[in-house]
């Protein structure tokens, strides 16, 4: 079955603008969260959702928000970008909100460069 | 606050030499899994241990999650250049359902 998809997978804004990113997860899987990854913090919680709910949210500004839809595809946005912000923006599925031994699926990410 | 340390930081390697990852935290952890990634891609699982003591093995990789479920170590044996790649050790907690805390990685240079 398909993977995790992100879409767009390299993009690149200027400061002040906003992004939007796409994941959809796999088929069946109704639980999608976010990360960031970027060489000094590493990948870092961003939010996560299930059944169109924000069940779980990192230590972001609220600059960066999300929402799932009911086909349980996902998005993030980032406003007022900021050159901090570039990064590589993952997207990871599960059936249900993982717990002890369910498994987490990571897409191939979106990378954003913000100048 | 990082609150998974992995170490070391960076291996690098002859094929055929065994090494082992270490990741450590001063919390206890539902589960622990490893992850390995490629440039430009996203982490691949490779492992799920949610037992203190467990150990698990993949061909030549053998994972063991600490008896109090605050560390854990990945052991390679062998190691080839394919096994070449950034590790992540990553915990999750019953209570936070998706939400992973990982360590900063170990990034595995295996020279042919």
């Amino acid at each position: 079955k398909a993977g995790v998809t992100q879409t767009p997978r390299y993009l690149i804004k200027t400061r002040g603008q906003q992004v939007t990113l796409s994941c959809s997860p796999i088929s069946g899987h109704r639980s999608v969260s976010w990360y960031q990854q970027t060489p000094g913090q590493g990948l870092q919680f961003l939010f996560e959702y299930f059944s169109e709910t924000q069940r779980n949210k990192g230590n972001f500004p609220g600059r960066f928000s999300g929402r799932q839809f009911s086909n349980s595809r996902s998005e993030m946005n980032v406003s007022t970008l900021e050159l901090g912000d570039s990064a590589l923006y993952l997207c990871a599925s599960s059936l249900v909100p993982a717990y002890s031994g369910n498994t987490i699926y990571f897409g191939e990410g979106s990378w954003l460069t913000v100048v | 606050t990082q609150l998974l340390e992995q170490s070391p930081q960076f291996l690098s390697i002859q094929e055929g030499e065994n090494l082992t990852v270490y990741c450590n935290s001063s919390s206890v952890f539902s589960s622990l899994q490893w992850y390995r990634q490629e440039p430009g891609e996203g982490p691949v699982l490779l492992v799920t241990v949610v037992t203190g003591g467990e150990v698990k093995k993949l061909k030549r990789l053998t994972f063991q999650f600490g008896d109090a479920r605050k560390d854990s170590s990945l052991h390679i044996t062998a190691a080839q250049p394919g096994d070449t790649g950034l590790y992540l050790c990553a915990g999750g907690r019953e209570t936070s359902g998706s939400r992973l805390t990982f360590g900063e990685g170990t990034q595995l240079t295996v020279n042919p």
